[in-house]
């Protein structure tokens, strides 16, 4: 299993460019999150898709930033315009439902996507 | 107040040393606790869940105190190795959402 896959690694932009990040969960899993870390604030969930569904999108900054997953093998994070406060770590999670405390919503992270917006 | 707090340090520890971190959540109606581990430029893994009784796996202890409402990580005879971030992480049940702590930076030094 090649685990969750996140493209690009890295990406450097200027403000008011539109920014798209890619995130393969792992096969099966039927829960796909989008995370954001940053120094200041750490990592801090933007969104949660179960069966390509988005079920909360309470953590989405504005509407500058949309999620979508058009199947269960690919979700897409935009971000149109960018501005510097964008910069971050972009994780994206994968997890089965799980039962009980030892399976339930364990995640696995990609590697992440670091963006910086000039 | 953060949903889940944690001391961010940095703990400096010598090799073979005990360490301990505590993570304090607010919300009582938490369900399921874990650790994760996060490297330096790299992604957060699982280090281990918490169960109520508290369990050990190897050098590493957890604990959950739920009257209290904290977790703690015990590591006995620390390695270089376990140099890293140890992030607190809550889940409630009425979701599927994972909460984390800013997460508490250990060094082991040799």
């Amino acid at each position: 299993d090649a685990g969750v896959i996140q493209s690009p690694r890295h990406e450097v932009t200027e403000m008011g460019q539109e920014v798209t990040l890619r995130c393969k969960p792992i096969s099966g899993h039927d829960y796909l999150f989008w995370y954001r870390q940053t120094m200041m604030r750490g990592l801090e969930l933007l969104i949660y898709f179960n069966n390509n569904v988005p079920i909360d999108d309470s953590g989405m900054p504005e509407d500058r930033f949309s999620a979508k997953m058009p199947n269960a093998s690919f979700s897409t994070l935009k971000i149109q315009p960018s501005e510097p406060r964008d910069s971050a770590v972009y994780f994206c999670a994968s997890s089965t439902r799980g039962t009980g405390a030892s399976g339930a919503n364990v995640l696995t992270f990609g590697a992440g996507s670091r963006l910086t917006v000039l | 107040r953060k949903e889940v707090e944690q001391d961010p340090g940095p703990f400096n520890v010598p090799e073979g040393a005990t360490v301990a971190f505590n993570c304090t959540y607010s919300n009582s109606a938490s369900q399921s606790f874990f650790w994760y581990r996060q490297d330096c430029r790299k992604e957060p893994k699982l280090l281990m869940s918490v169960y109520s009784s508290g369990n050990e796996d190897g050098r590493f202890t957890a604990q959950l105190n739920r009257a209290s409402q904290y977790i703690s990580l015990l590591i006995r005879d620390s390695k270089l190795s376990d140099s890293a971030t140890y992030l607190c992480v809550v889940k409630n049940n009425a979701g599927n959402m994972l909460t984390f702590g800013g997460g508490t930076r250990l060094m082991v030094k040799p």
